[in-house]
Order: C-alpha cells, then sequence, then structure tokens
C-alpha cells in the first residue's frame, strides 16, 4: 500500500524561484491537507481540501496556492520562493468519514531549503 | 480560535519510568483531542483520539490519555518507558465538521537506559 505519496523528498531553490510539490494519496480519501513542520513550532497548517475542486486556507496560507482538481492529487506550489518558506513540508490525507475524523494519514515529508 | 499548549518542548524519563506528555486545549465547545507520535525522520502517525465516547482513551504500544474538561487537559500517559519511545509526540485539536486539525508545538522525548 502507498498511501500518502510526496515527491521530491528533497530539493533546494533560490530565492525568487517558484516549484510545486507533489502529493498523492491511493486511499479514495475525501480530505487531504499540507502542514509545514518548522523547529519549536510544531506543525502549522497551509492548506486543506474536503473535496475535489474545495480548498480553502489554513493558519499560514501566504505565498503558497493548491488546487484539487482529482480525489487523488493535491499539489502545493511556491509562487516566488523566500527563504522563511525553508521547511519541512507534509501533506496528510483523511478519510473525513464521521466515524474517524480527524485520523490523519502522513506522507514522508519534502525538505525544503530555499537559499 | 482553538489552539493547543504542550508544556515541555523536552522530556527526559529513565526506561521503565512513567511517561507524562501534558497538553492543554482553547476552545469554547468540546473538541476532538489527538495525540500523534513523528519518529525520526518519518511523518507523523495517530496515538490516539478522544471523541467524546469515554474520557479514558487507550491508544497504540501501551499510550493512554485523559480527557478532563474541567481541567482543559488531555495528558499523554505510559506506565513503563521503553527505548522506542523515543520520539517526538504533538497534541492536536479538531472542532469543525471536517478534518481541519490544529497541532501543539510537540514534545520531545528521550528515554534514557
Amino acid at each position: 500500500n502507498a498511501g500518502v505519496t510526496q515527491t521530491p523528498k528533497f530539493q533546494v531553490l533560490k530565492t525568487g524561484q517558484s516549484m510545486t510539490l507533489q502529493c498523492a494519496q491511493d486511499m479514495n480519501h475525501e480530505y487531504m491537507s499540507w502542514y509545514r513542520q518548522d523547529p519549536g513550532m510544531g506543525l502549522r497548517l497551509i492548506h486543506y481540501s474536503v473535496g475535489a475542486g474545495i480548498t480553502d486556507q489554513g493558519e499560514v496560507p501566504n505565498g503558497y496556492n493548491v488546487s484539487r482538481s482529482t480525489t487523488e492529487d493535491f499539489p502545493l506550489r511556491l509562487l516566488s520562493a523566500a527563504p522563511s518558506q525553508t521547511s519541512v513540508y507534509f501533506c496528510a490525507s483523511s478519510p473525513g468519514t464521521s466515524g474517524r475524523r480527524g485520523e490523519l494519514f502522513f506522507g514522508e515529508g519534502s525538505r525544503l531549503t530555499v537559499l | 480560535a482553538q489552539s493547543v499548549t504542550q508544556l515541555g518542548s523536552h522530556v527526559s524519563v529513565s526506561e521503565g519510568a512513567l511517561v507524562l506528555l501534558r497538553c492543554n486545549y482553547s476552545s469554547s465547545v468540546p473538541p476532538y483531542l489527538f495525540w500523534y507520535v513523528q519518529y525520526p525522520n518519518q511523518g507523523l502517525q495517530l496515538l490516539l483520539k478522544y471523541t467524546s465516547a469515554a474520557t479514558l482513551v487507550k491508544g497504540i504500544n501501551g499510550f493512554e490519555a485523559e480527557f478532563k474538561k474541567s481541567e482543559t487537559s488531555f495528558h499523554l500517559t505510559k506506565p513503563s518507558a521503553h527505548m522506542s519511545d523515543a520520539a517526538e509526540y504533538f497534541c492536536a485539536v479538531s472542532l469543525t465538521s471536517y478534518d481541519k486539525v490544529i497541532f501543539g508545538p510537540g514534545t520531545s522525548l528521550s528515554v534514557i537506559p
């Protein structure tokens, strides 16, 4: 079982460059989300989606875009990378059913460095 | 807005000793509460969750947590620490009808042989 797959695992960017972090899940989960993890700050929610065609902002959305054209994929776009976006990014999905609300399945993370 | 605080960014215990990791939440209504664990260089995985069915919740690997509404707390415990318990532990909360989960800052647990 693949679960939640993130690519790339590592990326180095220069300030001002753009890139897309890919996230795919094969569990038919309705809910998907992106977090960034920084030392001492835990995980902060960037954007989330409750189904194909529906996205919303989380706690720290500035500088990031998302789209959800299919149930399986939820890419995160950095429009113009800044050093403050150096972080480890995690994609997560959840069944979204009432009995399993909040049960997030995480990818292995993407470590991004912006120079 | 809902939020989570975790007292102690780092906790050290001896192997075999009690593990106690503290979590407090701020919410005007009873939320869904979770504990997640992150082993080095891995994503997070769910340890346990509270959904109002019972105040004492048992999770994987011998961990349990007790919901105390009067104290707005959801502390994580394990009677006897094992070396394999060394990891980062995150308390999290969700209020909405969807799965928007907000995480605390985390507590790093070290287990001393």
